[in-house]
């Protein structure tokens, strides 16, 4: 099993719309949670930063369950400019732990 | 401003040269890595450092090689070794306490 699981999609979604992307983990001793965007042919950039009480910026929520180890971005109201792939980001804290990644979510946003 | 600066951007390199990424980092962070990512895959690790003098291999190691002699340097050599080198190179570094991954922009290399 990987490590990180997340479904790549494509999601193929029209503007306004409403899309949630999971991503499961295994590693239980996991401290830090993130979603990356990631464009065409560039380097992953921040989204969102995950916790336990859940986050939202903008049209953005992220929220984390422990006890069933996933993580959850909910993008309201899409743009087509979030057209990109959506990477799932799994991290411990102190340097013992190597960051993991998912494979990425595909989402296309059509007019 | 603080961040992960990677050179050359795009290389493009004969069968058998080995070639040097750059990756340097005014962050102050002990941790850093490099991954690589073809097309439409994920970022596969190579190899990671997580403190000067000591690095680790990563998933796909064959074929390159690194070095940490200075906190703010991770450079890595995609070595003749290296059967199917071109490809997408990310270099990243971690903040200690957030664990949040910083990416520099990236080096894509091509073989011709």
């Amino acid at each position: 099993r990987k490590e990180v699981e997340q479904d790549p999609g494509p999601f193929n979604v029209p503007e306004g719309a409403t899309v949630a992307f999971n991503c499961t983990y295994s590693n239980s001793a996991s401290q830090s949670f993130f979603w990356y965007r990631q464009d065409c042919r560039k380097e992953p950039k921040l989204l969102m930063s995950v916790y336990s009480s859940g986050n939202e910026d903008g049209r953005f929520t992220a929220q984390l369950n422990r006890a069933s180890q996933y993580i959850s971005l909910l993008i309201r109201d899409s743009k087509l400019s979030d057209s990109a792939t959506y990477l799932c980001v799994v991290n411990g804290r102190g340097g013992s732990y190597i960051p993991t990644f998912g494979r990425g979510t595909s989402l296309i946003v059509h007019p | 401003d603080g961040g992960i600066t990677q050179s050359p951007k795009y290389l493009f390199r004969k069968e058998g040269q080995n070639v040097t990424l750059s990756c340097e980092q005014n962050l102050n962070h002990d941790a850093m890595y490099w991954y690589r990512q073809d097309p439409g895959q994920g970022l596969r690790l190579i190899y990671y450092s997580q403190i000067v003098n000591d690095f680790q291999k990563g998933d796909i190691a064959e074929g390159y090689s690194v070095s940490r002699e200075k906190k703010e340097s991770f450079p890595l050599t995609v070595t003749s070794a290296q059967k199917n080198p071109t490809a997408f190179y990310l270099c990243a570094s971690t903040h200690p306490f957030s664990g949040e991954l910083f990416f520099g922009e990236g080096s894509r290399l091509t073989v011709l």
